[in-house]
């Protein structure tokens, strides 16, 4: 079954914890994303990736950072988390510019 | 600047009404268009998309959307709501000078009564 997977679902931590939330791919699809959703705000942009390699800010990176070794997985790495990351966060995939993205089920972060 | 919005917060309907969604934009490059619809705890599932081409464009589930490049817009509608249509739906907009960014509205949140 094509899908996009996030790990975890769930996950609560405390201020400061190096944390990972993984997201993982079938389609072989080129590029992958990263997004926070917030009540009011809808989904903003932290981290986008066009290929192996190759990564780019999106509107809030503030305090993310991410990597694409492999084409089939963009981890989302928080190093030092803070409350004001508690959010919902998405992966996404797609093919190229222009087509549907692929949500994965979301991870529900909350920082202490 | 960049950005999409989405005028109704909330949005109230019958069963059986029609419903529509606004959406406006603001930039000047050439955007792709696209609806996302959001069920409560679900992740994000695309309702239809528009690149060029007819401006009326059909998508799941009975949608359909309009894009009035005068007005900067890209409405959604359904002749005639379900109970399953209570959700919440994104408009998002991926400008064609700045590929993978995806800009979304703050979202409308559609409840169905009976």
């Amino acid at each position: 079954e094509a899908q996009v997977t996030q790990n975890p679902r769930y996950l609560i931590t405390v201020t400061g914890k190096k944390l990972t939330v993984t997201c993982s791919q079938n389609m072989n699809h080129e590029y992958m994303s990263w997004y926070r959703q917030d009540p009011g705000l809808g989904l903003r942009q932290i981290y986008y990736s066009m290929n192996v390699e190759v990564t780019d800010k999106g509107d809030v990176p503030e305090g993310y950072k991410v990597s694409r070794k492999e084409k089939r997985n963009f981890p989302l790495i928080l190093e030092s988390p803070s409350p004001n990351q508690t959010s919902l966060y998405f992966c996404a995939s797609g093919r190229s510019l222009g087509n549907e993205q692929f949500f994965g089920p979301g991870t529900r972060l909350t920082v202490l | 600047a960049q950005s999409v919005t989405q005028p109704d917060i909330h949005i109230t309907v019958s069963e059986g009404a029609s419903l529509e969604l606004r959406c406006n934009y603001s930039y000047g490059a050439t955007p792709y268009l696209f609806w996302y619809v959001q069920s409560p705890g679900q992740g994000l599932q695309l309702l239809l998309k528009y690149f060029s081409g007819d401006t009326l464009v059909q998508g799941i589930k009975g949608f359909e959307a309009e894009f009035k490049r005068s007005q900067s817009s890209f409405n959604l509608r359904k002749p005639s709501v379900h109970w399953s249509d209570a959700a919440e739906y994104f408009c998002a907009v991926e400008w064609a000078d700045s590929w993978g960014k995806l800009q979304f509205g703050a979202g409308t949140q559609v409840v169905v009564t009976p």
